[in-house]
């Protein structure tokens, strides 16, 4: 299985602030990574795939890079309603595997 | 616009099945673009996904849990459905249902149901 390491697991930051989280994987998966973002009491919702890709509806504030088994997710001007825990998956095959989240509280 | 639905007993007595169903609208789960998953999440804790099953009706399982799981699905009920058998308190979690589509991205999400194992 393809174990995902995520850091930080807990991140404060002020309102404008650019943040940046990062993805591990435990073996190379090409661009095979997406991003999801959920709120307390809420399900996931997908915010970028294929490592970089910006799902339709995305705000462009969020951007994502890597390959291999470094990927990054940047969060451009946080915004208040960027508040939330983030996760990542590995989409390059079965057992489909997460990260463990990162939780973006305000400073 | 499509929507899921996830339904089912939220209190499961230790070591009887878990059954929960998810309603799809404004989509098909006979739709050979997109295929069908059950992920989990104990409370406080990250996500796991449990399985999938495509339009074929083929399905994929953890492998952490597959002795123990069912995934099918009902074409003319428009809805696919979850089994999970001998639950323990560690089976404690919201339970989603997901649409998939190519490159296993979760693009669509149920609003999650929670299921408490316990006597």
């Amino acid at each position: 299985d393809i174990q995902l390491t995520q850091s930080p697991s807990f991140l404060s930051a002020s309102v404008g602030d650019r943040v940046t989280i990062t993805c591990r994987a435990s073996q190379g998966i090409s661009s095979y990574l997406a991003w999801y973002q959920q709120k307390p009491g809420k399900a996931p919702e997908l915010l970028i795939y294929t490592a970089s890709t910006l799902q339709s509806g995305v705000s462009s504030r969020f951007s994502g890079s890597g390959s291999g088994t470094e990927f990054t997710l940047t969060i451009s001007g946080l915004q208040p309603e960027d508040f939330a825990t983030y996760f990542c998956q590995q989409l390059n095959g079965y057992p489909l595997t997460f990260g463990g989240g990162t939780k973006v509280e305000i400073k | 616009q499509l929507q899921l639905q996830e339904s089912g007993p939220g209190l499961v007595k230790p070591s009887e099945t878990l059954s929960l169903t998810c309603a799809v609208s404004g989509g098909s789960v006979s739709s050979s673009t997109y295929f069908w998953g059950w992920v989990r999440q104990p409370p406080g804790k990250g996500l796991e996904w449990i399985g999938s099953i495509y339009f074929s009706g083929s399905t994929y399982y953890n492998p952490s849990l597959k002795s123990r799981v069912t995934i099918s699905r009902d074409t003319s009920k428009n809805h696919f459905s979850l089994k999970l058998n001998s639950v323990t308190a560690a089976d404690t979690a919201v339970y989603y249902c997901v649409r998939l589509r190519n490159l296993f991205t979760g693009d669509c999400w149920g609003q999650g149901t929670l299921v408490t194992v316990s006597s």
